[in-house]
């Protein structure tokens, strides 16, 4: 079982409709990363939190450390916010010293 | 700032071949990741370098990967000889601190370069 889980895996939304990812971790982190992948393969970092919640422009994201849990939340979504959103625990075995333990990935697409 | 620079960005090699890839971190970051991502999956770490040292590469099949770091800032991972299941994204990340010296409050944001993407036929 991975360390990361993530939900869904695969989301189809129309233009402005809200989005929710969901991540579960089953292992003590330090923070969460929410990175946003493109088709080129490029990784950009969105949020990196460890409690409570974080909004920068229409990304929102919360974590729960006692549940375990983190969320990323699009409002207004877009079609160039079609990505794939991965989750990753700073901490777990799969990260290293220091590395981080990736979730698979959310493929997003959004509609116009 | 410039960020990671990766090269290069995608290599088409045969089974059993010799491949190479190359990574600059962002300049002053003592932290340089080497990331696998295979096809819908997450990236997973393979070694992990603070300076020109290795920290972790607990997951770098060792058989026909080698990565170094000599003068503690470029990096390059190599694949020799490669198989078909290598075919992957391959990711450099860096990070400012090591991860003994993060602070309290201050988390040690990776970031990451554009990737290699390797497909070996």
């Amino acid at each position: 079982k991975n360390e990361v889980e993530q939900s869904p895996q695969n989301l189809t939304a129309q233009e402005g409709e809200f989005i929710t990812i969901n991540c579960s971790y089953s292992v003590g982190i330090s923070a969460l990363h929410w990175l946003q992948q493109h088709p080129g393969g490029g990784i950009v970092s969105l949020f990196m939190l460890s409690s409570g919640k974080k909004k920068h422009g229409r990304l929102i994201a919360t974590i729960n450390i006692q549940e375990k849990h983190s969320s990323l939340h699009i409002t207004a979504s877009h079609p160039r916010d079609s990505a794939v959103y991965i989750c990753a625990a700073l901490g777990g075995s799969g990260g290293g010293a220091d590395g981080l333990t990736f979730g698979k990935g959310t493929h997003l697409i959004i509609q116009p | 700032e410039a960020g990671v620079a990766q090269s290069p960005r995608y290599k088409i090699i045969e089974k059993r071949q010799s491949v190479a890839f190359w990574c600059n971190p962002i300049s002053g970051h003592a932290t340089l990741y080497w990331y696998q991502q295979i096809l819908g999956q997450g990236p997973k770490l393979l070694i992990q370098f603070q300076n020109n040292g290795v920290v972790d590469d607990s997951q770098l099949p060792k058989d026909r990967f080698s990565a170094e770091r000599l003068k503690g800032v470029d990096s390059t991972l190599k694949i020799q000889p490669a198989k078909l299941e290598d075919s992957a994204v391959y990711l450099c990340a860096s990070s400012l601190m090591p991860g003994w010296a993060r602070l309290r409050v201050q988390w040690n944001e990776q970031f990451f370069g554009p990737g290699t993407r390797l497909t070996v036929l």
